[in-house]
């Protein structure tokens, strides 16, 4: 079966260093999206893209968290600088638009020190 | 802007028994999609069953099915024969494309399931 690909699937860095997180979506897949979980707000959207243009980045703290897809095979989540509250687990999704279901990779567990 | 709601926090049940997970949700929509997500502690996302709001037949997936009620914007998960490997957290979904929403899914805060030898 086809399936998003997130790496890396852990991260632990201290307090001020630049973070990447990459996904490869499903071949195919025109739709890319960005979600954060924590315990106290759950699953949160953060951006996505379709065809690889931003849509929306609404859920987005600006000002450290950018969102960009270079190409159709790769989309990049990055936060610069990091903090502590960014500890969570990022995860992408992939799909097509309208009946088909998102597709989620298996997550990147973010701990900031 | 479209809520998803889900009243119990925690469930168990029993293996080989029959329970019923909760999901409302507001909208003033009358074509989106409603799906049923697994977690389980490998934290991977799994889909376990979608429903198309235009459809009046509820959909089904083996073991799993729903009872979506449109009028009342419910749709709650029934698992049938209940496995050791059904425990996890899920979440139930929408999404739509109204608003320019542009089929982004909502979340509800999720249901941890207990499944008891």
């Amino acid at each position: 079966d086809a399936r998003v690909t997130q790496t890396p699937r852990h991260k632990v860095t201290e307090m001020g260093q630049e973070v990447t997180m990459r996904c490869q979506p499903i071949l195919g897949h025109n739709t890319v999206f960005w979600y954060r979980q924590t315990m106290m707000q759950g699953l949160e959207l953060l951006a996505y893209f379709r065809n690889r243009a931003p849509l929306d980045d609404s859920g987005m703290p600006k000002d450290r968290f950018s969102a960009e897809m270079p190409d159709a095979t790769l989309a990049t989540l990055k936060i610069q600088p990091s903090e502590p509250r960014d500890s969570a687990v990022y995860f992408c999704a992939s799909g097509l638009v309208k009946d088909s279901p998102q597709h989620f990779g298996d997550g990147t567990r973010l701990s900031i020190l | 802007a479209q809520t998803v709601t889900q009243s119990q926090p925690e469930m168990s049940v029993q293996e080989a028994e029959t329970v019923t997970l909760s999901c409302t949700y507001d909208t003033s929509e009358n074509n989106y999609y409603l799906f049923w997500y697994k977690q389980p502690p490998s934290r991977q996302m799994i889909l376990v069953i979608r429903q198309e709001a235009y459809k009046q037949q509820n959909a089904t997936e083996n073991r799993f099915s729903v009872n979506f009620q449109k009028a009342a914007k419910s749709f709650s998960l029934k698992i049938s024969d209940s496995q050791l490997g059904d425990t996890a957290m899920y979440f139930c979904a929408f999404t739509s494309d109204s608003g320019g929403s542009n089929y982004k899914l909502t979340f509800g805060k999720g249901t941890l399931l207990t499944v008891n030898p």
